[in-house]
């Protein structure tokens, strides 16, 4: 078990470019969730996918983001013709749903986004 | 509503106990979680408790939870230096028999002086 796998760890991006994170869940967990961080704040929640399914998706993704997961294994997070307010860093978790411990989610390091 | 609040700071010396408080604002929380974090890391899970516990030890760390005030802390006992780093609170909330998402607080900033 390698734990949730974040790439890349950094980004730097200039305003109106589009960019690409990957993220590669804890394997055999079924749940994944991307979540956004902003400088002093609590991480936030913004989408997840139960297997390749996309089950919920938060206000905070406008129609200039996009999650996939296409094969219930690893997921991407898109965002088109970014912002300077979409830099933050974008952290992924995963989990088990049947864990009889309840939802425990676990971190990936993160993709820490800087748009110019 | 869901809504998580925490203390922004707390400064401890090396081996005095340390107590991160947390209130929250849901009485439908089932798991309450707390989590670590690092400067520019990401987010490790330290433990977490059940709503229908009052408490939870675990090494160092100790879990209190009074439901009726939705206060939940965490205490770590003979606190080190290596523990300074960003305390999250967190709660997931049943629903659709399922939990999903977790709401995060605001963070509390743990400074150990030697």
């Amino acid at each position: 078990d390698t734990g949730v796998s974040q790439d890349p760890r950094h980004k730097i991006t200039k305003r109106g470019q589009n960019v690409t994170f990957r993220c590669d869940p804890i394997s055999e967990h079924n749940r994944l969730y991307w979540y956004r961080q902003t400088l002093g704040q609590g991480p936030e929640f913004l989408t997840y996918f139960q297997n390749e399914a996309q089950l919920e998706k938060s206000r905070l993704l406008s129609d200039r983001f996009s999650a996939e997961r296409p094969k219930g294994s690893f997921s991407t997070l898109e965002i088109q013709r970014t912002e300077q307010g979409d830099s933050a860093m974008y952290l992924c978790a995963s989990s088990f749903t049947t864990s009889p411990k309840g939802n425990i989610q676990y971190f990936g390091a993160g993709t820490r986004l800087s748009v110019l | 509503g869901e809504d998580v609040e925490q203390s922004l700071f707390l400064s401890v010396r090396e081996g005095d106990s340390s107590v991160i408080n947390c209130t929250y604002t849901d009485s439908s929380s089932t798991y309450l979680y707390w989590y670590k974090q690092e400067p520019g890391a990401g987010l490790q899970l330290l433990t977490y408790i059940f709503s229908n516990m009052d408490m939870k030890q675990d090494q160092r760390l100790t879990v209190l939870l009074n439901k009726k005030d939705k206060h939940l802390s965490l205490r770590i006992a003979d606190t080190q230096t290596g523990d300074s780093a960003i305390y999250f609170c967190a709660e997931s909330i049943r629903d659709t028999g399922t939990a999903s998402k977790l709401t995060f607080g605001t963070g509390t900033r743990l400074q150990v002086t030697l």
